[in-house]
This record gives C-alpha cells, structure tokens and sequence, in this order.
C-alpha cells in the first residue's frame, strides 16, 4: 500500500505569508493527488485535484504542484480564513490514503 | 448540486453492528462514473479512507477493515451504506460519506462531495 506523509505537521503563520505544505508519497503516484481544507467540526473540501488542478471555487491564492513522488500545496498570501488543517490523499490505486495533516496556526 | 447526508445511531455498543446511510440529495446515484466512498475521522485524528462502491455494485473495502466492513447501494433509494461488524472504541468517529468524480477521459477517482457527517460512538 502507498504512505503518504506530510511535512511539517504543524506551522505557524501569519496573514498575508507565503505558505508551503508538502507532500510525499512512498511509490510513484504520477498526477494522482489531491489537496482538502478542513475547519473544525467541519468536513473537509476538495481545493486541488491532479496535483495542480484547483476546484471551481477555490480562491486562485491556492495552488498544488509536483508530480511522482513529491508535491507541494502553496498558499501564495495567507487570508484569515485559510487557518485550518490541510491533507493530502492520493488516488492512483487501491487503497486510497491520506496524509497525516498539516495544521497552519497564527 | 449533489448533496450528501449521513444517518444512523450515534451510540453503539461493542461487538454490536453498526449502519450507516449516505442519502445522496440533488442527483442520481446512478448517473455518471462517480465513485461512492466512506472515509472515518477519530477524535483529534487525521482522516481515514474506509472503501468504495459503485452504482453497478463494485467494491473495494481498506486492507484495515475487510473483514469487518461491508458497502452496498440502493438505486431506487439512491443512498448507499455501510455495515461494519463487530465495533471496539477504536471506531468511535465521525464518519463521512463522499462521492467520487473523474477528470475524463483518466479513471483516477478524488473526492468532490461530502456529507457534513456523523459522530459515532462505541461504549457500553
């Protein structure tokens, strides 16, 4: 089965910073990756699809880069909305995995 | 807009059975190639993917439950829902239904919609 693990697992910023998740998967997953936002006591949202593609919707400061092994989710200036906790999730074959989470903080 | 609603008991005893149902609101299970999932969130946890059905009846349940868990769906109701046996604490979450939508013409399935989800808890 495909791990994947994300870095750092928590972080700490600011409004208006330039913020980078990333993501590693244990096998080869080519473009097969996507990117949620979860609130508290909410469920999480899609944001990025094929590692680079953003949903409809989702502000256009939110982009996913990276192909293979390693991606990256970046907020290019952080909103006060955008404190949440962030996954990755993988969906090149069975079984499907997430990562372990990345919650941004003031 | 598709919507989907998770429903079942929100307490259930352990070794018990626990059901859960995914009512899906603004479309048809059976329309398009989507992909209909649960996926399980422990307290204070990180986000668990549990398995998959499709509207025909294909299935693929996580290495970590296939004894346990089962999928099915029902057109005619258009919901789907999951079964899973014999519960322990360890499966006190809440538990999201979700739907799964391609980017044609690949068949590489990531999750669009969901439910807004259901807390469940394993206790005596």
């Amino acid at each position: 089965d495909i791990q994947m693990a994300q870095s750092p697992s928590t972080l700490s910023a600011s409004v208006g910073d330039r913020v980078t998740i990333t993501c590693r998967a244990s096998q080869y997953i080519d473009r097969w990756l996507a990117w949620y936002q979860q609130k508290p006591g909410k469920a999480p949202t899609l944001l990025i699809y094929d590692a680079h593609t953003v949903e409809s919707g989702v502000p256009s400061r939110f982009s996913g880069s990276g192909s293979g092994t390693g991606f990256t989710l970046t907020i290019s200036s952080l909103q006060p909305d955008d404190f949440a906790t962030y996954y990755c999730q993988h969906y090149n074959n069975f079984p499907w995995a997430f990562g372990q989470g990345t919650k941004v903080e003031v | 807009q598709v919507q989907l609603q998770e429903s079942g008991p929100g307490l259930v005893k352990p070794s018990q059975t626990l059901s859960l149902t995914c009512t899906v609101s603004g479309g048809s299970i059976s329309s398009g190639g989507y992909y209909w999932s649960w996926v399980r969130q422990p307290p204070g946890k990180g986000l668990e993917w549990l398995g998959y059905i499709h509207h025909i009846g294909s299935t693929y349940y996580s290495p970590s439950l296939k004894s346990r868990v089962a999928l099915s769906v029902d057109t005619s109701s258009n919901h789907f829902s999951l079964t899973l046996y014999s519960v322990t604490a360890a499966d006190t979450a809440v538990y999201y239904c979700t739907r799964g939508r391609t980017t044609p013409p690949y068949y590489y399935y990531y999750m669009d919609v969901w439910g807004k989800g259901t807390s469940v808890t394993v206790s005596s």
